[in-house]
């Protein structure tokens, strides 16, 4: 079963530009959820897709977005890229649905770099 | 708003002796929480869980024990070994609202 994939696994952007990262998640679930990572910031939530909707939103400014396909694949979004932007975007994937959020399974994530 | 919060950001430990990793979180909706781990270059795995309505879990050498009145939880790792050594991070979820803490670094010493 294959697991989280996420593309690319590196990137290096300048201030002020755009960059689309995806998330394709385990065959069957349909839930993706993203996720920034920073030193000392840990993981930040920031936004929760389930069929095709977008259910749960941390708190990020607007520049970031996302959304997800029919497929589940999901696409993260950021735009007029500012240099704390740069960390570890994880994505995570679980069965979703009404039950309990139970373990989710993460990506090995996209290192994001704003020069 | 930091929901899940890990106090400690770092901890180091012997070998053989206890690990011993909290976390608090302020939602009173959360209902069932999570113990992830990660290692360098690696997404997080997910370690042990836990329902609300039980206050302890055992897998192992890891036991999480969850105090609901004092939104507390915490991870027991032992006998601690240098192949723990890896960041931990606990979540608290209300559905698929995952909440993640900061994370705790945590070095076991042969």
């Amino acid at each position: 079963k294959a697991g989280v994939t996420q593309t690319p696994r590196y990137l290096i952007k300048t201030r002020g530009q755009q960059v689309t990262l995806s998330c394709s998640p385990i065959s069957g679930h349909r839930s993706v959820s993203w996720y920034q990572q920073t030193p000392g910031q840990g993981l930040q939530f920031l936004f929760e897709y389930f069929s095709e909707t977008q259910r749960n939103k941390g708190n990020f400014p607007g520049r970031f977005s996302g959304r997800q396909f029919s497929n589940s694949r999901s696409e993260m979004n950021v735009s007029t890229l500012e240099l704390g932007d740069s960390a570890l975007y994880l994505c995570a994937s679980s069965l979703g649905g009404t039950a309990v959020a139970t373990e989710a399974f993460f990506g090995q994530g996209t290192r994001l770099t704003v020069v | 708003d930091q929901q899940v919060k890990q106090n400690s950001p770092s901890l180091s430990v012997q070998e053989g002796r206890i690990s011993i990793l909290n976390c608090d979180y302020t939602n009173s909706m959360f209902d069932y929480f999570l113990w992830y781990k990660k290692y360098p270059a690696e997404g997080p795995t997910f370690l042990i869980s836990i329902s609300s309505i039980k206050d302890k879990n055992e897998d192992g050498r890891f036991t999480v024990f969850l105090n609901k009145s004092a939104k507390h939880l915490s991870l027991h790792i032992v006998p601690s070994q240098p192949g723990d050594s890896a960041v931990y991070f606990c979540a608290a979820s209300e559905l698929n609202d995952m909440r993640f803490g900061a994370g705790t670094r945590l070095t076991v010493k042969p």
